[in-house]
């Protein structure tokens, strides 16, 4: 049981350059999500899922796409790289309900040039 | 919009000392709250949930308080050891809000000194 997985660890961009940040859960977890981390602001929520083919956007969605094709698998895309971008990117998922804690990942570390 | 407060930012105890973390957010409906422990480099490890019922949640040395009709949380650490440094947060979930949205406050890092 692998928990919540995240690839790469690290990645270095160019501005506009596009990529996919990869997020796998063996769970069979049925809520996924997508975080950044920025110093002096905290966790942001990006886009969420509550199932397959079922997203939403959250707190900071502008230049991520998401889609949910599988339960186990959340990518988020970044179709040109800017350097607002630079963060620390965090997956989580969990089953759902209320009772319940959420897991995540151990981030990607993005930095945009 | 929710808003979730920890103050203050960093703190630096001796070993030994029972501490309390707190945490304050600003829209008392909420589903639940949750306390992560987040070490330099590494994603946030779930420490304890409340759900907006419960008055707290207690594991091992460690204990989280509720009050949601004043919009506050602690989190309690009973003797403390150098391995409790980290970064400590806390999130919350809205009543009406879907499960993964949670909302997070910028953390308290906790140094423990031998």
């Amino acid at each position: 049981n692998a928990g919540v997985t995240q690839t790469p660890k690290f990645q270095v961009l160019k501005t506009g350059q596009s990529m996919t940040l990869q997020c796998a859960q063996d769970m069979n977890h049925e809520y996924m999500s997508w975080y950044r981390q920025d110093p002096g602001m905290g966790l942001r929520l990006i886009h969420y899922s509550v199932g397959a083919g079922i997203t939403d956007q959250g707190e900071v969605p502008n230049g991520y796409n998401v889609s949910r094709s599988t339960t186990e698998d959340f990518p988020l895309r970044l179709l040109s790289a800017a350097p607002s971008q630079t963060s620390v990117y965090f997956c989580a998922s969990n089953k759902g309900l209320g009772t319940d804690t959420q897991y995540f990942g151990p981030g990607t570390r993005l930095t945009v040039l | 919009k929710q808003e979730v407060t920890q103050i203050p930012a960093a703190l630096s105890v001796p070993e030994g000392e029972n501490l309390v973390l707190n945490c304050s957010f600003t829209d008392s409906a909420i589903y639940n709250l949750q306390w992560f422990r987040q070490d330099p480099g590494k994603g946030l490890t779930s420490l304890l949930l409340i759900q907006s019922s419960q008055r707290e949640q207690t594991s091992g040395r460690l204990n989280a308080s509720l009050d949601k009709s004043s919009g506050r949380s602690t989190l309690y650490i009973a003797a403390s050891q150098p391995g409790d440094s980290a970064t400590y947060l806390c999130a919350v979930i809205p009543f009406t809000g879907a499960n993964s949205k949670l909302t997070f406050g910028k953390g308290i890092t906790l140094s423990v000194r031998p």
